[in-house]
């Protein structure tokens, strides 16, 4: 399968910890990305690789794979964490290289 | 800092194509190393990657998208740019031009703001 499955929605209460899953096959053979959107602006990047932060991302952004699976984990969520994030891998099923992205999950801070 | 921007038109017509350009500034487009990106957004819906190209011209595409997709370079105007033919309604969009890495890990470290182009007669 080519698909990156997340849970649409997700809520955590403020400065607690929240986990973000996505689920694919592609994983197993590449490291997802994840991205942080708010309205009406462009994705940002958030957690790359075994578990990269680009700079200016806080250090409550962490990530982790384990078979099929990536997380996204926020240590102590903030209000201005409330947003979609989205993961994001190469997928190289059928011998056809694409890149393909999870439905995105919304983030919702109590 | 790498940054990029789309322009072109926000309205195209049904069964036209669709014509954008990323100028992509703080950085050269052949330096290598990057797959220089198209990726579009539903209003209010996911992602979806449209497809990439290197500094050299080689080009990978979305299989669903492929037979109306043309992503070309520039290297001397530092831009890159996307047509997509025989447009539809359902390709009213958000589309975002963005750098991506070249090898693994992947990812997409800098994007631009996106523009609309909405598909209407």
């Amino acid at each position: 399968s080519s698909e990156l499955t997340q849970d649409p929605a997700v809520s955590v209460a403020l400065g607690q910890t929240v986990r973000i899953t996505c689920q694919g096959d592609s994983l197993r053979s590449y490291y997802g990305s994840w991205y942080q959107q708010k309205p009406g602006q462009a994705p940002v990047l958030v957690i790359f690789g075994k578990n990269n932060r680009p700079s200016g991302i806080p250090d409550r952004f962490s990530g982790s794979t384990s078979g099929n699976t990536a997380s996204l984990t926020i240590t102590g969520a903030q209000a201005e964490d409330e947003a979609d994030y989205y993961c994001n891998s190469r997928d190289s099923s059928d011998n056809h290289v694409r890149v393909i992205f999870g439905g995105g999950t919304k983030l919702s801070v109590l | 800092q790498v940054q990029l921007q789309e322009s072109g038109p926000g309205l195209v017509k049904p069964s036209q194509t669709l014509s954008l350009t990323c100028i992509v500034s703080g950085g050269a487009i052949s330096s290598g190393a990057y797959y220089w990106s198209w990726i579009r957004q539903d209003p209010g819906r996911g992602l979806e990657w449209i497809g990439y190209i290197n500094w050299v011209g080689r080009t990978y595409y979305n299989t669903s998208l492929k037979s109306r997709v043309t992503i070309s370079v520039d290297t001397s105007k530092n831009q890159f740019s996307l047509k997509l033919s025989s447009v539809s309604v359902a390709d009213t969009a958000v589309y975002y031009c963005a750098r991506a890495s070249y090898g693994d890990p992947y990812y997409i470290d800098f994007w631009g703001h996106g523009t609309l182009v909405t598909v209407s007669s």
